[in-house]
């Protein structure tokens, strides 16, 4: 158990259809990732906040639109997405938000049809 | 620019042996480096860490060398088990201690036979 949790585990959606992806860390930490983890590629870092605040976007598409409420909780919401999209979601968690050790959740395999 | 690369996609070694894995880096000005290992749906773990002022760092069964000079980092584990099969990623922190990022690279797949 990592202290970061992710929910669901898989999730199947149409590319009409809207869904979120929720993390949660208790591990004190304040700033929060999401990776996309395709196969045969290395893991992209698609958003940061750091005391809710986001501070790094890397070019992702507007069909994700991610939030954080507070310092432990993190979601993407999903919403006409691609089948290109198809990949395993992880979040993270970090003391800081300057490149240090990430404590990662076990991901939110998605299969867009 | 922006690339950290493992040597091999896949590594096969036979249970009690050492396993060496190995990944090259780009960027000379980063500071710091992380070995993670995934295993079969879960998300990656820290394995060690260390700092660019260091060349060797050691764990419980793992030990990391850096040479800087070369860009070249390994992760080596002693008396490989079957419990270490996984994918190990290596990451670079690239940017300021202040505002750098982790760049990930593409993963070594350790096979251990028994």
């Amino acid at each position: 158990e990592t202290g970061v949790t992710q929910t669901p585990r898989h999730l199947v959606m149409g590319m009409t259809n809207k869904k979120s992806l929720k993390c949660e860390q208790h591990l004190g930490h304040n700033a929060m990732y999401w990776y996309k983890q395709s196969a045969k590629k290395p893991l992209e870092l698609m958003f940061v906040y750091n005391f809710k605040e986001q501070t790094e976007n890397n070019s992702v598409p507007s069909r994700f639109s991610p939030e954080c409420p507070n310092s432990s909780h993190l979601f993407l919401h999903l919403h006409t997405l691609q089948p290109e999209d198809s990949a395993l979601y992880l979040c993270a968690s970090s003391q800081g938000a300057q490149g240090g050790k990430l404590f990662f959740g076990s991901g939110t395999q998605l299969s867009v049809l | 620019g922006e690339s950290v690369g493992l040597h091999l996609p896949t590594l096969s070694v036979q249970e009690g042996d050492n396993s060496i894995i190995n990944c090259a880096y780009s960027n000379s000005a980063s500071d710091y480096f992380i070995w993670y290992k995934q295993e079969s749906g879960k998300g990656p773990q820290f394995i060690i860490d260390i700092r660019s002022n260091m060349d060797k760092r050691q764990g419980q069964r793992v030990t990391v060398l850096l040479n800087k000079t070369v860009k070249h980092l390994s992760l080596q584990i002693a008396a490989t088990q079957p419990g270490d099969s996984a994918v190990y990623f290596c990451a670079e922190r690239y940017g300021s201690s202040n505002t750098g990022k982790l760049i990930f690279g593409q993963g070594t797949t350790l096979q251990v036979k028994p």
